[in-house]
């Protein structure tokens, strides 16, 4: 069972453009919800991350905005670039233990110039 | 500084092989992971570890067990190999967890590709 739902599949977007990527949980003893991004042969490094006493979190281009009563998270990625081509993964762990992170099942992100 | 690093890249093996995959890192971080990512299902935690000579089981640990006897290093065994377990390993590190009050950002290695036949 998938504790993080993650859509869409898969995303192409024209250079410039914004890309959104969307994610929404049940357990609400998650709090905190990082995004990964993940290059071709790479392993997944952290993008950005957010805790649920904030709806929004910026950093750069990226952004993290979090909606706690509908359980649900996005990513937008403004002025896209072909660069920004990879795929995207958010997760979210619980307070307690080691951090152990559940994953969404990942979003491709083609960025067309 | 490697960071995470895992051996060996890729491996072929037959259904009833053994092999361990290593992971190794140099940030002197006090947990470890293994993942596995499958297409379609993301990534999902097989085992961990809190420190040396401690491990834990994640959300997929049936067919694989660990072993941590020094703080750099974390193990993955596959004692009997399956096609089922056919897939792209990943081991990441963090300083410390949720309630250590620590860092607990996760670095990932660049993974193993393993295909059981």
């Amino acid at each position: 069972q998938q504790q993080v739902k993650q859509s869409p599949q898969s995303l192409i977007v024209q250079k410039g453009g914004i890309s959104i990527i969307n994610c929404a949980y049940e357990n609400t003893a998650f709090d905190y919800f990082p995004w990964y991004q993940q290059f071709p042969g790479k392993g997944p490094a952290l993008l950005i991350a957010i805790r649920p006493d904030v709806s929004e979190k910026k950093e750069g281009r990226f952004t993290i905005s979090f909606n706690k009563s509908a359980k649900q998270f996005s990513l937008h990625i403004m002025d896209s670039q072909p660069g920004d081509s990879a795929t995207y993964f958010c997760a979210a762990s619980m307070r307690t233990g080691a951090n152990n992170l559940f994953f969404g099942t990942g979003t491709r992100l083609t960025v067309i110039p | 500084n490697a960071g995470v690093t895992q051996t060996p890249k890729f491996r072929v093996l037959k259904t009833g092989q053994s092999m361990t995959l290593l992971c190794a890192q140099d940030m002197n971080h006090e947990y470890m992971y293994w993942y596995r990512q499958d297409p379609g299902m993301g990534l999902r935690l097989i085992h961990y570890s809190v420190g040396e000579g401690t491990t834990a089981k994640g959300e997929v640990p049936d067919g694989y067990n660990v072993s941590r006897l020094k703080k750099q290093n974390f193990l993955l065994g596959l004692e009997s190999a399956a096609p089922s377990q056919t897939s792209v390993y990943f081991c990441a590190s963090s300083y410390g967890g949720r309630s250590s009050g620590s860092s607990y950002e996760q670095y990932f290695g660049p993974g193993t590709r393993l295909t059981v036949t």
